[in-house]
């Protein structure tokens, strides 16, 4: 059954530091997610992308957040000076159509910025 | 602004016991509601997704009704296994959005044997 894949599952990083987070959607998906839990808290929205534009974001994501798709399967996205506030689990999600369908989510990768 | 709210935060069964969970959001105007299963550290796992023309909907142990007006929904799992001990989340896409998903704190669930 297809799913949604991301890697790294976990990355340490320092303060200060760009880390590039990467999620491979459902290949024929249209719709692209990033969300992310902070330990404890619930599930929070950061973007969603469609047809290669930001279509929706959250106060979240502000100018240190960037999103991607490079190429025709990956969907990335970038924070640029990391903050400790930003240590998270950072899903990756995918839906066929922006309202109709269900939204399948990844795995997670667990950011940790020391 | 949409709040989506569960209660309880946490519940325990003896397995065999049918599980009701609630979700409860303040805006009705829904494009849509969906419930996951998350395990610890783990994804999300997507477990019924009802449209907001829908009052019902199933898949096999799975049940999940929605009324809208009253700004609720409800998780049934029939026949509970210790298998299904795990955090439930609901979660809805308000129609002013673009496919953004607001979830609850969810419930977490242990099914004893």
């Amino acid at each position: 059954e297809p799913e949604v894949t991301q890697t790294p599952s976990h990355q340490v990083t320092q303060m200060g530091q760009e880390v590039i987070l990467r999620c491979v959607p459902i290949s024929n998906h249209l719709y692209f997610y990033w969300y992310r839990q902070i330990l404890g808290q619930k599930v929070e929205f950061l973007v969603s992308f469609y047809n290669n534009e930001i279509s929706e974001k959250s106060e979240i994501f502000d100018d240190q957040f960037s999103v991607e798709r490079p190429d025709g399967s990956n969907f990335t996205l970038k924070i640029r000076s990391t903050k400790l506030e930003d240590s998270a689990m950072y899903f990756c999600a995918s839906s066929g159509t922006s309202g109709g369908t269900e939204q399948f989510f990844g795995p997670g990768t667990r950011l940790t910025v020391l | 602004k949409q709040e989506v709210t569960q209660i309880p935060a946490a519940l325990s069964v003896p397995e065999g016991e049918n599980l009701v969970l609630n979700c409860s959001f303040t805006d009705s105007a829904i494009y849509n509601l969906q419930w996951f299963r998350q395990d610890p550290g783990k994804g999300l796992t997507s477990l019924l997704l009802i449209q907001s023309s829908q009052r019902e909907q199933t898949s096999g142990r799975l049940n999940a009704s929605l009324d809208k007006s009253s700004g609720r929904s409800t998780l049934y799992i029939a026949a509970s296994q210790p298998g299904d001990s795990a955090t439930y989340l609901c979660a809805v896409r308000t129609t002013d959005s673009w496919g953004k998903l607001q979830f609850g704190a969810g419930t977490q669930v242990v099914v004893t044997p």
